[in-house]
């Protein structure tokens, strides 16, 4: 009974290629954020969603477009992928918006070639 | 853009109460120190917060100095399953933001 889910947990694709990396919450919590933890570990705020509305979207290049599709659901799709998307993607919940108690998934290692 | 200092890395020997400090002098009123720790490239967990008491629970403690421009986290029986990352992190606008954190190794 994993509470934030991702999927896949490993990528690996060429560049150019458009990929998707789904996550789901099982939590009831109302808000989502993506993080992006590159190859020197650190580990940086991308989007977060409360109730499926954005509130917060980083300098994190257009190719990159999350989708909420309900509360529960903080998808991630990346366009036209480059060597420097290579990283690790975690997926986070917290109950709302102003709740600093965030549950991370496993992440989703994206290896571009 | 982490307003937090912390040692890169620090070691403790099994058993013993690891002590983890961190510098965040221009935290606002308002905003919350937090901690959170990655084990090996796992998801990152949540360990504690607190805004200006001392705080406990079945994980670490959380000590605050009255300035609050400084903090502690207290892990008081260090396993070597707590050889991990361990961030310090002020928050401010709802936002939890990672620093490079501090490498906790425990050695047997």
């Amino acid at each position: 009974d994993t509470a934030v889910s991702q999927t896949p947990k490993y990528l690996v694709t060429q560049m150019g290629n458009d990929k998707s990396i789904k996550c789901e919450q099982n939590l009831g919590h109302d808000t989502m954020y993506w993080y992006k933890q590159d190859s020197k570990k650190f580990l940086k705020i991308m989007f977060s969603y409360n109730n499926k509305e954005l509130i917060i979207n980083e300098t994190v290049p257009n190719r990159f477009s999350p989708k909420s599709p309900d509360k529960a659901h903080l998808n991630l799709h990346i366009n036209s992928l480059e060597l420097g998307d290579s990283a690790v993607y975690f997926c986070a919940s917290s109950r709302d918006v102003s709740d600093g108690e965030l549950f991370f998934g496993e992440g989703s290692r994206l290896t571009v070639l | 853009d982490a307003k937090t200092t912390q040692p890169p890395s620090m070691d403790c020997a099994e058993g013993r109460a690891a002590n983890l400090p961190c510098n965040h002098s221009t935290i606002s009123g308002n905003e919350y120190v937090y901690w959170y720790r990655q084990i090996h490239s796992q998801g990152p967990q949540y360990i504690i917060h607190g805004l200006k008491n001392n705080e406990t629970n079945e994980m670490a403690s959380l000590i605050i100095t009255e300035d609050r421009k400084s903090s502690t986290l207290i892990l008081p029986h260090a396993t070597l399953r707590d050889t991990a990352v361990y961030y310090c992190i002020v928050r401010y606008n709802n936002d939890m933001r990672f620093g490079a954190g501090t490498r906790l190794t425990v050695k047997p």
